[in-house]
């Protein structure tokens, strides 16, 4: 299996510009995640999606952030407009409801975001 | 709300040296507990995860965790480190499946040849 799947890797963008995050999560998963990782808050969720719907956006920043889930393969991450402090880590992790009450999340290899 | 709390943030070890990263978690039911290493550079990697049954769980690499539910606790071992796990570690909690991880901060680890 090719594992999450995440792009871009790296991102340098000026304030104010709008920023695209994508995401593939594992085949036949049913749930994906968008975490941030800075030195300040650590690893946090942003929001999460079951069967493509979101579940639990309260991580999301503000109004700059939205997430969407077209469809089971895809999901994307979008600032408009990008400020300083969006720099960060954006992991995307997906996971497979099996077992009652076992459940593993896998992570991507993550795109680090640089607004100047 | 549920926290974890990991008590050391950088931990320097030389080669062979024993291993044990401290977790505490916050939550009075049951919980599903996991280690997640990332390396320099990396994603986040699954050491090894906790369900149910034995409290002692052996994950990839040799480590192993204790999950000690009297002390809401899940402290990571191992018992010889190597210059390869230098790594930054984390333990993540959640209540129930399909539901978001609580992170530690992490902590860093640096093995000296």
């Amino acid at each position: 299996d090719a594992g999450v799947i995440q792009s871009p890797r790296h991102e340098v963008t000026e304030m104010g510009q709008e920023v695209t995050l994508r995401c593939k999560p594992i085949s036949g998963h049913d749930y994906l995640f968008w975490y941030r990782q800075t030195m300040m808050r650590g690893l946090e969720l942003l929001i999460y999606f079951n069967n493509n719907v979101p579940i639990d956006d309260s991580g999301m920043p503000e109004d700059r952030f939205s997430a969407k889930m077209p469809n089971a393969s895809f999901s994307t991450l979008k600032i408009q407009p990008s400020e300083p402090r969006d720099s960060a880590v954006y992991f995307c992790a997906s996971s497979l409801a099996g077992k009652p009450n076992q459940e593993t999340q896998y992570f991507g290899p993550g795109t680090r975001l640089l607004v100047l | 709300a549920q926290s974890v709390s990991q008590h050391n943030h950088h931990v320097i070890l030389s080669e062979a040296a024993s291993l044990e990263l401290g977790c505490n978690y916050s939550y009075g039911g049951t919980v599903n507990l996991f280690w997640y290493v990332q390396y320099p550079g990396q994603h986040l990697q699954l050491l090894l995860k906790y369900f149910s049954g034995d409290p002692l769980v052996k994950g990839i690499k040799g480590f192993e965790a204790e999950f000690i539910k009297s002390k809401f606790s899940f402290n990571l071992r191992k018992p010889s480190v190597q210059w390869s796990d230098t790594a930054e570690y984390f333990c993540a909690v959640n209540a129930q499946a399909g539901t978001a991880l609580i992170f530690g901060k992490g902590t860093t680890l640096s093995v000296s040849s």
